[in-house]
């Protein structure tokens, strides 16, 4: 049973730039959540897709786009790389009708912004 | 508004010695409440839960913590540290039904032979 799996695991951006990050979630789940991981920092909250709709979001600018497709998998896109936006980027998933709020995260895929 | 407070940044212990991390947290409903770890370079693993029931809840890797509802905390522990639990531990917290985590700042363990 493979696990939340993310790509890529790294890349090196310029600011200005974009990039797309991808999730597929853990078997058997419906919801994929993304958090934002600073260096030294705890994980922060971006925003949550459920049925291919954003369902909650985090206090990040619009800059932090996403989507969800039929099979559940996701993107982040981040348009007009910041310095600030270097991080690990995590993925979770989960499903909507587990009861237990237990989220299980990809390795992330870390972000350097130059 | 949820938050997690973590005291301590580093924790450093001996190997065999007592691990004790600590967590608080802020809420204005009763909470779910989660550890996980991360290893380097790597995602974050559950460790333990409690959402409901016993407040004594136990873990993976001899790891339990404590639900106290009148100290608002959720303190973890260990009897006795191996040096495969160097890591940093973070503290989250969620409304119940939500699925929405909120996290501390995190802890590094640190364990020396």
């Amino acid at each position: 049973d493979a696990g939340v799996t993310q790509s890529p695991t790294h890349l090196i951006k310029t600011r200005g730039q974009q990039v797309t990050l991808r999730c597929s979630p853990k078997s058997g789940h419906d919801t994929v959540s993304w958090y934002q991981q600073a260096l030294g920092q705890g994980p922060q909250f971006i925003f949550q897709y459920y049925e291919e709709e954003e369902r909650q979001r985090g206090n990040f600018p619009d800059r932090f786009s996403g989507h969800q497709f039929p099979n559940y998998s996701s993107e982040l896109n981040v348009n007009a790389l910041l310095l600030g936006d270097s991080a690990l980027y995590l993925c979770a998933s989960s499903s909507i009708g587990g009861n237990t709020g237990e989220l299980f995260f990809g390795e992330g895929s870390r972000l350097t912004v130059l | 508004a949820q938050s997690v407070t973590q005291l301590g940044s580093h924790v450093s212990v001996s190997e065999g010695a007592l691990v004790l991390l600590r967590c608080n947290y802020s809420s204005s409903v009763p909470p779910y409440l989660f550890w996980y770890v991360q290893y380097p370079n790597q995602g974050l693993q559950l460790l333990l839960k409690y959402t409901t029931g016993a407040t004594l809840v136990k873990g993976i890797n001899g790891f339990e913590a404590e639900f106290k509802k009148s100290e608002t905390s959720f303190h973890l522990t260990k009897p006795s540290a191996h040096m495969s639990d160097a890591a940093e531990y973070f503290c989250a917290v969620s409304d119940r039904g939500i699925q929405k985590l909120v996290f501390g700042t995190g802890t590094r363990l640190l364990v020396s032979p």
